[in-house]
């Protein structure tokens, strides 16, 4: 069945450090993927989203890019800030799926000051 | 544009009561979708319509709960004889029923069972 993969659960870092999450994808196809970011008290929200392989999603300073050979779609940030701290997940819409998403378990990131 | 919006915020019932948790979409969206939050089980997805009509209820589990779209403008959960292990943040999205459209999230209803 389709299955997303974030293996960091969580994630500490000072301020202008490098971001990296892990996402790995299993599904059928080409499917959209996505990262949405949570913060506390809120629901998910869109950060980026890529329809097509081998394209790069970015927002905010956050890329990612859709690696359909590794079935990969990591998550980096050059230089985090206190702000960024929240929860980010990976989802995926599968092709065949008009409908849901599925979601990774999600990656609490906090960034120290 | 107020968002998705659900009410109550936060939901506290007795073991074996009902609750009912309210969505509302935002205006012009055709897709209505609800998932559950977990710390264990993170995001997991119940069910979602489209132009209110039920199109995929496979993350629901088989008793006790239910979902209905009746208009446009709102859409229910209903939970009947809660149990301590269905308090979670339920969220409801919706999106415009398109394959490489958004689901924007309300706030969610905390539900605590006691």
């Amino acid at each position: 069945g389709d299955s997303v993969i974030q293996m960091q659960g969580q994630v500490t870092l000072s301020e202008n450090d490098f971001l990296f999450i892990n996402c790995t994808y299993s599904t059928t196809g080409y499917p959209t993927l996505f990262w949405y970011v949570q913060y506390s008290g809120e629901g998910p929200q869109l950060l980026l989203q890529v329809t097509t392989a081998n394209n790069k999603g970015s927002s905010r300073g956050f890329e990612a890019t859709y690696d359909k050979g590794t079935t990969s779609f990591h998550l980096q940030k050059t230089s985090v800030q206190e702000i960024d701290s929240a929860v980010y997940y990976c989802a995926m819409r599968a092709y065949t799926n008009t409908g849901k998403l599925t979601f990774g378990d999600g990656t609490v990131l906090t960034v120290k000051p | 544009n107020a968002g998705v919006i659900q009410t109550p915020r936060h939901k506290v019932t007795g073991k074996g009561q009902e609750a009912t948790l309210w969505c509302e979409p935002i205006s012009g969206h055709s897709a209505v979708f609800w998932y559950r939050q977990t710390i264990v089980q993170g995001l997991e997805f119940l069910t979602y319509f489209r132009n209110q009509a039920p199109i995929d209820d496979s993350g629901m589990p088989k008793e006790r709960f239910s979902a209905q779209m009746p208009n446009q403008s709102h859409s229910t959960l209903k939970i009947q004889s809660t149990q301590p292990q269905d308090s979670a943040v339920y969220l409801c999205a919706s999106s415009l029923a398109l394959r490489q459209n958004t689901l924007y999230f309300g706030a969610g209803t905390r539900l605590s069972v006691l």
